[in-house]
């Protein structure tokens, strides 16, 4: 069993849609929680950054984290076409070398 | 946000030359930089952490003498690829950890193709 587990996709959702975006984890050792775009061919562009349960919201974003069940998530309203891109959720914690533990990244499609 | 810049983003070598890659924190200082190579359609694989003014931690398999890593200053981490061979063709991406906490910024990435 994977460490973190994400659901690769592909995603295909329409203009105007929410999105949402899972992952689940296994390590309860994990604090802090990121949420990383990566269009084709480019770096990761980090989203969102959380470090404890509840939720955070960004503009058209909202992490959401849920540190008893151990599953995280990504919701973005109103998607665009230019939202669609890999969404990559990352996980660390103190004491891990802050290393990063990736889900496999899901890929979204907004089609207009 | 936090900036990290990559040079080249693209770069095309001979067989068994070498090439070297530059990160850069642009805004910010980084003690501790991340090297991933990505194959088309997967995730990234950490290859090693830099740490500056020490020597780089490599992760099982990767090869140090091949993938050499250099962590001078705060601001700027080199990776180089010696002895490059076609195999050794992927998007080389590093990362670097805010002093100030656990967030952790990636540059543009690199495309290495060795012909």
């Amino acid at each position: 069993q994977k460490e973190v587990e994400q659901d690769p996709g592909p995603l295909s959702v329409p203009e105007g849609a929410i999105v949402s975006l899972n992952c689940t984890y296994s390590n309860s050792a994990f604090q802090y929680f990121m949420w990383y775009r990566q269009y084709s061919r480019k770096g990761p562009e980090l989203l969102m950054y959380t470090y404890s349960s509840g939720n955070k919201e960004d503009g058209r974003f909202t992490a959401q984290v849920d540190k008893s069940s151990k599953y995280i998530s990504l919701f973005i309203r109103d998607s665009q076409p230019s939202d669609s891109a890999t969404y990559l959720c990352a996980m660390t914690f103190t004491g891990g070398g802050n290393k990063l533990t990736f889900g496999t990244g899901t890929q979204l499609k907004v089609e207009l | 946000g936090a900036v990290v810049s990559q040079h080249p983003s693209r770069v095309i070598c001979k067989s068994g030359t070498s090439v070297k890659i530059e990160c850069r924190s642009l805004d910010f200082q980084a003690t501790t930089m991340f090297w991933y190579r990505q194959f088309p359609k997967q995730s990234l694989m950490l290859m090693a952490t830099s740490n500056e003014g020490s020597k780089a931690t490599y992760e099982q398999g990767v090869e140090k003498d091949k993938f050499l890593i250099n962590h001078a200053s705060l601001t700027l981490s080199t990776l180089t690829v010696t002895s490059a061979h076609p195999e050794d063709s992927s998007f080389y991406i590093c990362s670097a950890r805010d002093l100030t906490g656990n967030t952790i910024y990636f540059g543009e990435g690199s495309w290495l193709t060795v012909v």
